[in-house]
């Protein structure tokens, strides 16, 4: 068990291009969640995983931002045209289905859109 | 629409004493809560993680405590160090399948 690693650890852009970034999460986790977080607050949901399948995106998923996780392994999280509001840090977690199994993070990417 | 509160948001306890950290919760419909911690630019550290059917959980100088029909679960921390220092968040799982986080309560011990 190598726990959830994330890549890169940081990123920074300029306003406008477009940014991926890559989670590992534990291996015989079915689950994966992707959390936004900007400083002073708490994690924000914007998707997760079972397996392969997307089961949910928050609103706070524009069109800009998609995620995959072709083969139910790793993933990726693309945001497209980054814009300022887009600095946050990136955090994956990942866990076993139901409901009794505790999450596990990553250290997160953090992103600064110049 | 799940809302999950922590107070105060920040703390300063001298060294050695033991703090009780607070998180409530407006829709007792959960399955689980669990307590992380962390460091400044970190991920977050698995700390505890309570079932709705238990009222506690232990592990080493910590304890949580949950009481969902009123909301309201606290994590004690027994006689603190300075690397207790750190920002701790609760997190609440839903019966509807979210899992929504506090903004954390961010602990300064001073030695």
């Amino acid at each position: 068990d190598t726990g959830v690693s994330q890549d890169p650890r940081h990123k920074i852009t300029k306003r406008g291009q477009n940014v991926t970034f890559r989670c590992d999460p534990i291996s015989e986790h079915n689950r994966l969640y992707w959390y936004r977080q900007t400083l002073g607050q708490g994690p924000e949901f914007l998707t997760y995983f079972q397996n392969e399948a997307q089961l949910e995106k928050s609103r706070l998923l524009s069109d800009r931002f998609s995620a995959e996780r072709p083969k139910g392994s790793f993933s990726t999280l693309e945001i497209q045209r980054t814009e300022q509001g887009d600095s946050a840090m990136y955090l994956c977690a990942s866990s076993l289905v139901g409901a009794n199994s505790p999450l596990h993070f990553g250290n997160g990417t953090r992103l600064t859109v110049t | 629409k799940q809302e999950v509160t922590q107070i105060p948001a920040a703390l300063s306890v001298p060294e050695g004493e033991n703090l009780v950290l607070n998180c409530s919760f407006t829709d007792s419909a959960i399955y689980n809560l669990q307590w992380f911690r962390q460091d400044p630019g970190k991920g977050l550290t698995s700390l505890l993680l309570i079932q709705s059917s238990q009222r506690e959980q232990t592990s080493g100088r910590l304890n949580a405590s949950l009481d969902k029909s009123s909301g309201r679960s606290t994590l004690y921390i027994a006689a603190s160090q300075p690397g207790d220092s750190a920002t701790y968040l609760c997190a609440v799982w839903g019966r509807d399948d979210k899992i929504i986080f506090g903004k954390g309560t961010r602990l300064h011990i001073l030695p």
